[in-house]
């Protein structure tokens, strides 16, 4: 069955450094989405991805993040200066169309910040 | 924008016992409501969902209630069993899934 992956699985990093999480969403998918979940808290949407271009982000998307699908089959996150409260689950997601609903979920890349 | 409440935030249960999740959204624009199952330390996954069209939809064990009128809809499930237990997130969406709100979960537990 196909799968959304993630890489890194975890990832520690000092306050102020630069990450970059990566998703290879299912390949026929058309949206792309990035979640983020705090230890033992819902999980917060972040930013929908269509079409090559952002459709759509949250208040949590600021500056600092951005979002990439560079070669047709990568999609990244990347935190620019990484603060100690954006330690969390990130969870990238897909789905098939704007119609159907199923949002199928990456294993989820843990980010640390010291 | 879209709020989702969740209750109750966990509930303990009997095996063979039934359990039942209850959501209500403000937004009446929201036209989708899917439900998701996240055993612990893993992705979540999708159980059962149920457009806005449609008051009620079962899957086997699982079930789920919409109420549109009163902005709400909840999870019951039948008969539980010990792999039942993971926290139950509900979600809405506008656009049949362009976006999704979701719940702050329930955690519950099948005892045995």
């Amino acid at each position: 069955e196909p799968e959304v992956t993630q890489t890194p699985s975890h990832q520690v990093t000092q306050m102020g450094q630069e990450v970059i999480l990566r998703c290879v969403p299912i390949s026929n998918h058309l949206y792309f989405y990035w979640y983020r979940q705090i230890l033992g808290q819902k999980v917060e949407f972040l930013v929908s991805f269509y079409n090559n271009e952002i459709s759509e982000k949250s208040e949590i998307f600021d500056d600092q993040f951005s979002v990439e699908r560079p070669d047709g089959s990568n999609f990244t996150l990347k935190i620019r200066s990484t603060k100690l409260e954006d330690s969390a689950m990130y969870f990238c997601a897909s789905r098939a169309s704007g119609i159907t609903g199923e949002l199928f979920f990456g294993e989820g890349s843990r980010l640390t910040v010291l | 924008g879209e709020n989702v409440e969740q209750h109750p935030s966990t509930l303990s249960v009997q095996e063979g016992d039934s359990a039942v999740i209850k959501c209500t959204y403000s937004d009446s624009a929201s036209n989708y409501f899917p439900w998701y199952k996240q055993e612990l330390g893993k992705r979540p996954q999708l159980i059962i969902d149920i457009r806005s069209n449609v008051g009620e939809k079962k899957d086997q064990r699982i079930a789920v209630t919409l109420n549109k009128t009163a902005k709400h809809f909840s999870l019951h499930i039948t008969e539980t069993q010990p792999e039942d237990s993971a926290v139950y997130f509900c979600a809405a969406s506008i656009n049949h899934g362009q976006n999704f709100v979701f719940g702050p979960g329930t955690r519950l537990s099948v005892l045995p």
